[in-house]
């Protein structure tokens, strides 16, 4: 059976700090590890990894994977009160869509 | 951006009755549809594959008969919980997959919540 898991499983820093997210999968025939971030409700998609080793930016936010030991790391740096959320990775195979999420990280920005 | 239409966003019935939840593609196309189930503090379960024109794909332990999934159109999947108890209240949520789009890249409606007296 396929699995995610997260760490921390919550984390609270000052704003301004910077944080890791941590994200280790256990997916059979593996093609991509995402990471979204869900405030109240709908998760919204930030990244998507199919590569070792190549970084994925977005202003603040970045992500990279390591596929040998089969980990992928979400940073964020500067972070402001409005990175709260839940992040949320997951891993999908080839063959389908079909997507395995971790428990999440709940990040809380204290201002 | 896509967008994805879940309705309604909140809902409350007694034990025994049927709830109908919609996800809506609004302004793209979406053969697939994925419906997961969200208890608190826990993370998103993957409850079935909604395919427009086809029969359901569920996940193992999900009953089939107690979850109905139609996806009769290539923009709209609904999700029936028929006889509704206590236990099955939850947060709901869609996902749908642009036709054509990157492979994984998947959009997700607001989410619903159940709440079952």
């Amino acid at each position: 059976e396929d699995k995610v898991v997260q760490s921390p499983l919550s984390l609270v820093v000052h704003e301004g700090d910077t944080v890791t997210l941590n994200c280790s999968y256990e997916v059979t025939n593996f093609r991509s590890l995402l990471w979204y971030k869900q405030e109240k409700k709908a998760p919204t998609f930030l990244f998507m990894l199919t590569s070792s080793g190549i970084e994925k930016k977005s202003g603040r936010l970045s992500s990279i994977l390591d596929k040998k030991e089969l980990f992928s790391i979400l940073n964020i740096t500067a972070t402001q009160t409005g990175d709260s959320a839940i992040y949320l990775c997951a891993g999908t195979p080839f063959g389908n869509e079909k997507l395995t999420f971790g428990t999440g990280t709940r990040l809380t920005i204290i201002p | 951006g896509a967008v994805v239409s879940q309705h309604p966003s909140r809902v409350i019935c007694k034990s025994g009755t049927s709830v109908k939840i919609e996800c809506r593609s609004l302004d793209f196309q979406a053969t697939t549809m994925f419906w997961y189930r969200q208890f608190p503090k826990q993370s998103l379960m993957l409850m079935a594959t909604s395919n427009e024109g086809s029969k359901a794909t569920y996940e193992q332990g999900v009953e089939k008969d107690k979850f109905l999934i139609n996806h009769a159109s290539l923009t709209l999947s609904t999700l029936t919980v028929t006889s509704a108890h206590p236990e099955d209240s939850s947060f709901y949520i869609c996902s749908a997959r642009l036709d054509g789009g990157a492979a994984g890249e998947l959009f997700f409606g607001e989410g619903s919540r159940l709440t079952v007296l």
